[in-house]
């Protein structure tokens, strides 16, 4: 079983769009995030929940929102997207504080034409 | 601001040479972690270092943690080409203990 998955894996769009990131973790985590990672491979925090609650929410413009049903799931909407949005976006999740092992799903390639 | 740097940033090397990588800062971390981050995967855990001065060792793979806990070493012995990736350290914010601060990590090519 896939312990933090994310659909699509891909995700190839025209500028403008909208689009959505669906992220989901099977292992009873409380914690949930959301990470950039550009084509120099600096991971940056965007978003995190905890049990629901929104609890990091790093300078993002507003055209980014997450939103979390529950603790397991963590969505990722992205409105009039620009081509500067092009990037690998990681959802993950722990348990508890930053002490803890983060784990991360597969990634989502977007890229914005 | 809570920084961490990592050095080298690239590093090629044949298959059997050994290697370390280096994660410094000038604030003191609680604790400091190391990711593993292969070519369209997400980072995967490999060590935890808390106590300053602590040295654990997973196979071929040495980490330790600085005695004033602002700096960390991996040191590879033999590397092999599955040891190729990113290495990635990562410590939790003094301001904020749910965030992880980054490192911009080392990108680590072994040669057969």
């Amino acid at each position: 079983d896939t312990a933090v998955s994310q659909t699509p894996k891909y995700l190839v769009t025209q500028m403008g769009n909208d689009k959505s990131i669906k992220c989901e973790q099977n292992l009873g985590h409380d914690t949930m995030y959301w990470y950039k990672q550009d084509s120099k491979k600096f991971l940056k925090i965007m978003f995190s929940y905890n049990n629901k609650e929104l609890i990091i929410n790093e300078t993002v413009p507003n055209r980014f929102s997450p939103k979390s049903p529950d603790k397991a799931h963590l969505n990722l909407h992205i409105n009039s997207l620009e081509l500067g949005d092009s990037a690998v976006y990681f959802c993950a999740s722990s348990q508890g504080t930053a002490q803890e092992t983060q784990y991360f799903g597969p990634g989502t390639r977007l890229l914005v034409l | 601001t809570q920084l961490l740097e990592q050095s080298p940033q690239f590093l090629s090397i044949q298959e059997g040479e050994n290697l370390t990588v280096y994660c410094n800062s000038s604030s003191v971390f609680s604790s400091l972690q190391w990711y593993r981050q292969e070519p369209g995967e997400g980072p995967v855990l490999l060590v935890t270092v808390v106590t300053g001065g602590e040295v654990k060792k997973l196979k071929r793979l040495t980490f330790q943690f600085g005695d004033a806990r602002k700096d960390s070493s991996l040191h590879i012995t033999a590397a092999q080409p599955g040891d190729t990736g990113l290495y990635l350290c990562a410590g939790p914010s003094a301001g904020n203990n749910r965030k992880l601060i980054w490192g911009l990590g080392t990108s680590l090519a072994v040669n057969p």
